[in-house]
């Protein structure tokens, strides 16, 4: 299995401010024969299922704002929220979807200093 | 719009086997090349895949379940179940039923979830 790892377990960052979120794979979620990398990152409101953001390390969903950015590739990923927002309250899981079993990080809360 | 709903018991026996069906609306559950998953979250925990469905009956599974796993597919029904058998107090957890593309050899995420259900393992 692929273990996906993530740091900070919590941050708290001021209204306006950068959030850096970082995840780790245990193994490459790099295909190299699209040279795609097979990493989503989801956001968790509480009551609330995960919310997918960004697939393929870096594309952002139809209607995410662009605050959201990732980036990254083989084994290291970051998420960015570049001017946090008081909605962006919120668990942020990465997950690898290279290979079954597919395995989430283990979330990192992010709040509002 | 795609819409994903879970139901089942909120409450099973230790020893049971739990039982849930996922309800898709808004779309085919044979269309296109999409599967259709099982995901759980403990209470206050992260997320675990549990296992997924394509319309044929073709099943992925997470090897930390798949002795005690069944995922099927109803297409006439336009909905999808999971059953987990032999629960103990660890299989308490928020169920999600999610969608997401792919096969084999190339995945995608998941893109569409239901709203989750709790399931209790309890006596």
């Amino acid at each position: 299995d692929i273990v996906m790892t993530q740091s900070p377990d919590s941050l708290a960052v001021s209204l306006g401010e950068r959030a850096t979120i970082n995840c780790k794979s245990s193994q490459t979620v790099l295909y190299s024969s699209n040279n795609k990398n097979y990493l989503a990152w989801y956001q968790q409101k509480p009551g609330q299922p995960p919310k997918l953001l960004i697939s393929w390390a870096s594309t952002r969903e139809s209607g995410v704002p662009d605050r959201f950015s990732g980036s990254g590739s083989g084994t290291d990923f970051t998420l960015t929220i570049s001017s946090l927002q008081a909605e962006d309250v919120a668990v942020y899981y990465c997950q690898q979807y290279y290979s079954t079993p597919f395995t989430f990080g283990p979330g990192t809360k992010v709040d509002i200093k | 719009q795609l819409q994903l709903q879970e139901s089942g018991p909120g409450l099973v026996k230790p020893s049971e086997t739990l039982s849930l069906t996922c309800s898709v609306s808004g779309d085919s559950i044979d269309s296109n090349n999409y599967y259709w998953g099982w995901i759980r979250q403990p209470p206050g925990k992260g997320l675990e895949w549990i296992g997924s469905v394509f319309h044929s009956g073709s099943t992925y599974s997470n090897p930390s379940l798949k002795s005690r796993v069944t995922i099927s597919v109803l297409t006439s029904e336009n909905h999808f179940s999971l059953r987990l058998s032999s629960v103990t107090a660890a299989d308490t957890a928020v169920y999600y039923c999610a969608r997401h593309r792919g096969d084999s050899s190339d995945w995608l995420p998941f893109d569409y979830w239901g709203q989750g259900t709790l399931v209790t393992v309890s006596s």
